[in-house]
């Protein structure tokens, strides 16, 4: 089955710089590849993903590169903002109607 | 607004209970819910697989008599932990396919078993 892996377990950046998280799959099916923000006692929050049609996605501060060469996947946040302290989840699955496969997550904490 | 509506948020209960967490999804109908457990700072971890008017896909190690779940309509799913213990404790979420396929969560209900 698939298997995700995702680095940096931790990431402490400070305000204003860019945090980069890494992810990479081991199933060449998989087709589906969201992210995932989760703040403490909360749901995951979906923030961005990215379709194995598109190597590349951005929604303001966020963007996603994907890779299927290589099978891996990243999450970029420019100019980061204390609020954005929160675990980063990414995910993959082969499409929206089979169960996503989740790394183990990145805390990133982002200093004032 | 939210996609997914996910109760109780918080419930405790306590050993030998039963107890039924409910999965609402507001904005889509879904033939398949996914219900995860999520221990502290741990990822989410599937269970199982709802499928509305058949019987839910259980991960490998996962009781399908301890963890009842019930697809009963096109918008609701149930999880039921039966005869619940302390082990029990933990985060669970279910996650809906929305428009698109993209896949979004419920705000989580924490159970705590005393």
């Amino acid at each position: 089955g698939e298997n995700v892996e995702q680095h940096p377990s931790t990431l402490s950046v400070q305000e204003g710089d860019s945090a980069v998280i890494k992810c990479t799959y081991s199933d060449s099916a998989s087709n589906y590849f969201p992210w995932y923000k989760q703040e403490l006692g909360k749901g995951p929050q979906l923030i961005i993903d990215i379709r194995s049609n598109v190597g590349e996605k951005k929604d303001q501060r966020i963007a996603v590169t994907l890779n299927k060469t290589a099978k891996h996947f990243s999450l970029h946040i420019t100019e980061t903002q204390p609020e954005d302290s929160a675990v980063y989840f990414c995910a993959a699955s082969f499409s929206g109607n089979t169960p996503l496969v989740f790394g183990k997550g990145t805390r990133l904490s982002v200093i004032a | 607004g939210a996609v997914v509506s996910q109760h109780p948020s918080r419930v405790i209960c306590k050993s030998g209970t039963s107890v039924k967490i409910e999965c609402r999804s507001l904005d889509f109908q879904a033939t398949t819910m996914f219900w995860y457990r999520q221990f502290p700072k741990k990822s989410l971890m599937l269970m199982a697989t709802s499928n509305e008017g058949s019987k839910a896909t259980y991960e490998q190690g996962v009781e399908k008599d301890k963890f009842l779940i019930n697809h009963a309509s096109l918008t609701l799913s149930t999880l039921t932990v039966t005869s619940a213990h302390p082990e029990d404790s933990s985060f669970y979420i279910c996650s809906v396919p929305g428009q698109g396929n993209t896949i979004y969560f419920g705000e989580g209900s924490w159970l705590t078993v005393v």
